[in-house]
């Protein structure tokens, strides 16, 4: 079965940076889109970034651009998003989702930015 | 803000039908037939329940059923139970450089 469960959230400081990482099983993870899609506590979905099955297209969500960046290494059936110079308003739970429509979703990793 | 707009609640009895508008503008609702509509249970992932407007993928009931007028798109539920209650988002892709845009979310209440 499709599993997505992503590791790598913590609590950092304003201006640091984090790498989340999500491990794919149960499809062939390199046949696929993928997206990170975030959702600040007590508020609503945002997507983040979206990737090609081959990594050559890349978007960005217009908060997150210049400052997240979105890849993979379809070998190792892995989806990653480095996230520098974080904000507070970066804080939220951070999920990995199978694309086109997000059809599978992993359980989520929280990232939390305070001082 | 959110790109696209959603009731901030909607509520409705066991049985009945309840309907939960999306809109947006010609740039991502009325200018594509790519919205999804997903259901978030407290403290889950969401859960896809319609993709392109109108098709509900493998296992989800056939009580919940998608479509679009314009601008406009609209998620309907019939036969409520208590199961369905719950925080209902549509997105939409988008001719914009952000890509993808989501609503801002409307809560169910079973009655």
């Amino acid at each position: 079965q499709v599993q997505l469960v992503e590791s790598g959230g913590g609590l950092v400081k304003p201006g640091g940076s984090l790498r989340l990482s999500c491990a794919a099983s149960g499809f062939t993870f390199s046949d696929y889109y993928m997206s990170w899609i975030r959702q600040a506590p007590g508020k609503g979905l945002e997507w983040v970034s979206y990737i090609s099955s081959s990594g050559s297209t890349i978007y960005y969500a217009d908060s997150v651009k210049g400052r997240f960046t979105i890849s993979r290494d379809n070998a190792k059936n892995s989806l990653y998003l480095q996230m520098n110079s974080l904000r507070a308003e970066d804080t939220a739970v951070y999920y990995c989702a199978r694309s086109g429509p997000a059809d599978y979703w992993g359980q989520g990793t929280l990232v939390t930015v305070s001082s | 803000q959110s790109a696209l707009t959603q009731p901030a609640s909607v509520s409705g009895s066991p049985g009945q039908s309840i309907t939960i508008s999306c809109t947006g503008t010609s740039s991502d609702v009325g200018g594509y037939n790519y919205v999804s509509w997903y259901q978030q249970h407290p403290g889950k992932a969401p859960k896809l329940m319609i993709y392109d407007v109108s098709n509900r993928p493998s296992g989800v009931s056939n009580r919940f059923s998608g479509s679009k007028s314009g601008n406009t798109a609209s998620l309907t539920i019939s036969g409520l139970q208590a199961e369905d209650e719950a925080d209902y988002y549509c997105s939409s892709y988008t001719s914009s450089s952000t890509f993808v845009v989501f609503g801002g979310g409307t809560k169910l209440t079973v009655l």
